[in-house]
């Protein structure tokens, strides 16, 4: 693994139902974050975490959940889709430790369907 | 609150210069960033302000003035592969990334 990786690319999901969307990083980078991608609309945050752990709420935080037990993998949930979450999401990551511009290192991007 | 501004689209010419604007108003202010985005593709990094100032990178330079809370992206000797979008970015008092809704490029030949 070079970078950020997300899984899967695209998913088609029943209203309802529960989906996880994986994310792992190999740069060994302190804060994660996922963000949703709607035509229009720039980047929203849905959670964050600054350091395995812990996770915070973001801009959009409602019917998401996340989890960061170790430093590589941040996973989203959504417990019970519904069509308002089709979205493009993507992951980050930065190195906001000090000394560094802190800039975010994007994965490829989940798009997900909800009908 | 926070308030990002960019046009939402703009054409230019191959071989020519555009600019792209953002205006913003924020509580709290850690630097100002520049993404571009192609179409299906991840946002991927440009460039970094946080000092009042012209920061340039190759082809592409950026620009802040923190008083008058306006940033632009110039991009120089345009390139059929610079049809993007282009995506501006405050960090904030949290040091969390607000989001423009980012300006679509196209480049005509």
């Amino acid at each position: 693994i070079a970078g950020i990786t997300q899984a899967p690319t695209s998913q088609i999901l029943a209203a309802g139902r529960r989906m996880t969307l994986r994310c792992t990083q190999d740069m060994r980078h302190n804060a994660m974050y996922w963000y949703r991608q709607d035509l229009g609309l720039g980047l929203r945050l849905i959670h964050y975490s600054n350091t395995a752990g812990t996770t915070g709420k973001g801009e959009v935080p409602d019917g998401y959940s996340v989890s960061r037990a170790n430093t590589d993998d941040f996973p989203l949930t959504l417990a019970s889709a519904v069509p308002s979450q089709t979205s493009v999401y993507f992951c980050a990551s930065s190195d906001s430790r000090g000394g560094d511009l802190g800039e975010q290192f994007f994965g490829p991007g989940t798009r997900l369907t909800v009908l | 609150g926070q308030n990002i501004d960019q046009p939402t689209e703009m054409t230019a010419t191959e071989g020519a210069i555009v600019q792209i604007n953002c205006t913003y108003q924020t509580s709290g202010f850690n630097g100002l960033f520049w993404y571009q985005q192609h179409a299906g593709e991840a946002p991927t990094f440009l460039s970094y302000n946080v000092l009042d100032g012209l920061e340039e990178k190759g082809r592409f330079s950026s620009f802040l003035s923190r008083s008058k809370g306006y940033s632009y992206l110039l991009l120089k000797e345009l390139q059929m592969k610079d049809s993007a979008s282009y995506l501006c970015a405050l960090m904030d008092s949290n040091y969390q990334l607000i989001w423009g809704a980012g300006t679509k490029l196209i480049i005509k030949p």
